[in-house]
């Protein structure tokens, strides 16, 4: 079946750092891939998304490629914020077929000032 | 975005009652819902999918007759978990989505706790 595998966390990174989360899928079609967000105590927050192939998401300064070639679609973000620090979940869907989401294990980031 | 408002953030119950959570997709027709349970620092499981007007589909290993979901109308979803036990405390996350979007909106989830 699909599924959806995430670099182990926790990663911790100083302000302003480089931040890479890598992610890999498998998946039978042509899913949708998501990046979503996750504060303490908090729901889901969708980050970005991508929905076919070389397609880029971006959104407060993320950004994500959906790669066919390598099945991947890391999270990348050139300085990151304390204030990004949270859990980071990659998953796949093709919803529009009425399917659901498939997450990734999560990856905890903490950025320290 | 779309908005989901599940209610309520938080409940605890004593050992042996039901509890009641709800969904609902505030400004859209949600024709499918999704009900995860997360526990402390993993991932989202899903335990099952809600179309509007017909019975829930049940992941493997999730006790329907436990989790008992409702998705009467295109805008209401609800999950009861019948006769609590303190192993079935645990973050629960509903989403929602239709056929409009590419994308499925997230409630912001009800801590339970039982006691």
């Amino acid at each position: 079946g699909d599924s959806v595998t995430q670099m182990e966390g926790p990663v911790t990174l100083s302000e302003e750092a480089f931040l890479t989360i890598n992610c890999t899928y498998t998946a039978t079609g042509y899913p949708s891939l998501f990046w979503y967000v996750q504060y303490p105590g908090e729901g889901l927050q969708l980050l970005l998304k991508a929905t076919k192939a070389d397609d880029k998401g971006s959104n407060k300064g993320f950004e994500a490629t959906y790669r066919k070639e390598t099945t991947s679609f890391h999270l990348e973000k050139g300085s990151v914020q304390v204030s990004d620090s949270a859990v980071y979940f990659c998953a796949l869907s093709d919803l529009q077929r009425g399917g659901k989401l498939i997450f990734g294990q999560g990856t905890e980031l903490s950025v320290k000032p | 975005g779309a908005v989901v408002s599940q209610h309520p953030s938080w409940v605890i119950c004593k050992s042996g009652t039901s509890v009641k959570i709800e969904c609902r997709s505030l400004d859209f027709q949600a024709t499918t819902m999704f009900w995860y349970r997360q526990f402390p620092k993993q991932s989202l499981m899903l335990m099952a999918t809600s179309n509007e007007g017909s019975k829930a589909t049940y992941e493997q290993g999730v006790e329907k007759d436990k989790f008992l979901i409702n998705h009467a109308s295109l805008t209401l979803s609800t999950l009861t978990v019948t006769s609590a036990h303190p192993e079935d405390s645990s973050f629960y996350i509903c989403s929602a989505s239709s056929g409009t979007y590419t994308e499925a909106f997230f409630g912001q989830g009800t801590r339970l706790t039982v006691v």
